[in-house]
């Protein structure tokens, strides 16, 4: 079955960087585009960015251009999200999921349980 | 970028009543409109893509409407299970927005 797990969370200083990992199996990886969206606490879900199916492409969310990348490992079955300049504004839930063509539509048919950052000094 | 107006942003229902949540975008996003469901702690669940395709598994109780730029999400008789929060989702072009959400709460 489809598994997405995130991993790499935790408690970053302020401008600190820090490295998430999404960890899939039950599918073929390397035919799908991945994207990271995240929820501030008691807040609503955020986009954040997507990478296509070879890594050759990325887009991100305005809220993050610049200091986030995201890149994977196909070989590894393994999805990244390299955040720096972490701020406040950026304490979350980061969910990894995977991205779905069909009926002429485009969804997040599996999602990850969710890994916490929480950037505080 | 392509701006959601989702509401109402909190309902209060019973069980058994029938909910219809909307959603709105800035720009026509053909049937480029997704619906998921989020129970506290969890990770948000498919339950309508392409604005009215019901995704395996979800009940036929869940309905959704639309094109263009108006869709609607339809709960015909709601169950225990259903209060949680419901979020639409533009998938026509990058950033892929989502809607504030609706919190649907027990009345």
């Amino acid at each position: 079955q489809v598994q997405l797990v995130e991993s790499g969370g935790g408690v970053v200083q302020p401008r600190r960087s820090l490295r998430l990992s999404c960890a899939a199996s039950g599918f073929t990886f390397s035919s799908y585009a991945m994207h990271w969206v995240r929820q501030a606490p008691g807040k609503g879900l955020e986009w954040v960015a997507v990478i296509s199916f070879d890594g050759s492409n990325e887009f991100f969310a305005d809220s993050v251009k610049g200091r986030f990348t995201t890149s994977r490992d196909n070989s590894k079955n393994t999805l990244f999200l390299q955040m720096s300049s972490l701020s406040a504004e950026d304490t979350a839930v980061y969910y990894c999921a995977r991205g779905q063509y069909a009926s002429g539509s485009y969804y997040y048919d599996y999602w990850g349980q969710g890994t916490l950052v929480i950037v505080s000094s | 970028d392509i701006q959601m107006t989702q509401s109402p942003s909190s309902l209060s229902a019973s069980v058994g009543d029938r909910v219809t949540i909307t959603c709105r975008t800035s720009q026509s996003i053909n049937t480029y409109l997704n619906w998921y469901q989020q129970r506290p702690g969890k990770a948000p669940k498919l339950l309508i893509y392409a604005a009215s395709s019901l995704q395996s598994g979800v009940p036929s109780r869940f309905s959704g409407s639309g094109s263009g730029t108006d869709f609607t999400l339809s709960i015909s008789s709601l169950q225990p299970d259903d209060f949680a929060t419901y979020y639409c989702q533009q998938s026509y072009s990058a950033p892929y927005t989502f809607g504030q959400g609706t919190k649907l709460e027990i009345k």
